[in-house]
């Protein structure tokens, strides 16, 4: 089955910096690729997600690349702010259904 | 907000017991997913639901089931409760059009004693 691997498990920044945190996954067949953000006590909050068709895709400060040839893909955070920490998992869908498969995810902290 | 309701928040049972958690799913969504996610790791798909019928299933025991009504809600029942099933449990929905996209509720908390 589907293996995501997300590194690193924990990333502190100075506020105003560029955070980036980058998955592996080992299902060539996987197409969907989303990013959630989890604060502590929340539910997981869809931020971005990109699809296998593309290569790059952009919001505000967030971004998102995919190399579909080495099966890995990276969140890119700029002008981080302190109300971007928290625990971001990536995730891979693959095969017949639409199961995803998450990363353990990275604790982001940004210090004022 | 997307709309992703759960309930109960916290649950607290003791080994062997059963639990059935709830879902309501958001508007116009028809597809309900259920994961499990254990302190400090990524949520683990449990199964899919969709037309009232399980549509994929993780590497979980038979133990763990499920439903879905005809309005797309969905429960998750767990039989003969281990220590080991104490995590988050949280539901996610998926609009009509996009499938692929899953929301997520709030989750209930189980602690298994």
């Amino acid at each position: 089955g589907e293996n995501v691997e997300q590194h690193p498990s924990t990333l502190s920044v100075q506020e105003g910096d560029s955070a980036v945190i980058k998955c592996t996954y080992s299902d060539s067949a996987s197409n969907y690729f989303p990013w959630y953000k989890q604060e502590l006590g929340k539910r997981p909050q869809l931020i971005i997600d990109i699809r296998s068709n593309v290569g790059e895709k952009k919001d505000q400060r967030i971004a998102v690349t995919l190399n579909k040839t080495a099966k890995h893909f990276s969140l890119h955070i700029t002008e981080t702010q302190p109300e971007d920490s928290a625990v971001y998992f990536c995730a891979a869908r693959g095969g017949s259904n639409y199961k995803l498969t998450f990363g353990k995810g990275t604790l982001l902290t940004v210090n004022p | 907000e997307t709309g992703v309701t759960q309930s109960p928040t916290h649950l607290i049972k003791t080994r062997g017991q059963q639990v059935t958690l709830r879902c309501s799913s958001q508007s116009g969504h028809n597809t309900v997913s259920w994961y499990q996610q254990a302190l400090g790791q990524g949520p683990q798909f449990i199964f899919q639901y969709y037309r009232e019928e399980e549509n994929g299933r993780g590497n979980f025991p038979p133990r763990f089931s499920g439903l879905q009504f005809p309005n797309y809600s969905s429960e998750l029942n767990v039989n003969a409760l281990e220590l080991d099933d104490s995590a988050l449990y949280l539901c996610a929905s998926s609009p009509r059009q996009d499938v692929e996209t899953q929301y997520f509720g709030p989750g209930t908390r189980l602690l298994v004693l």
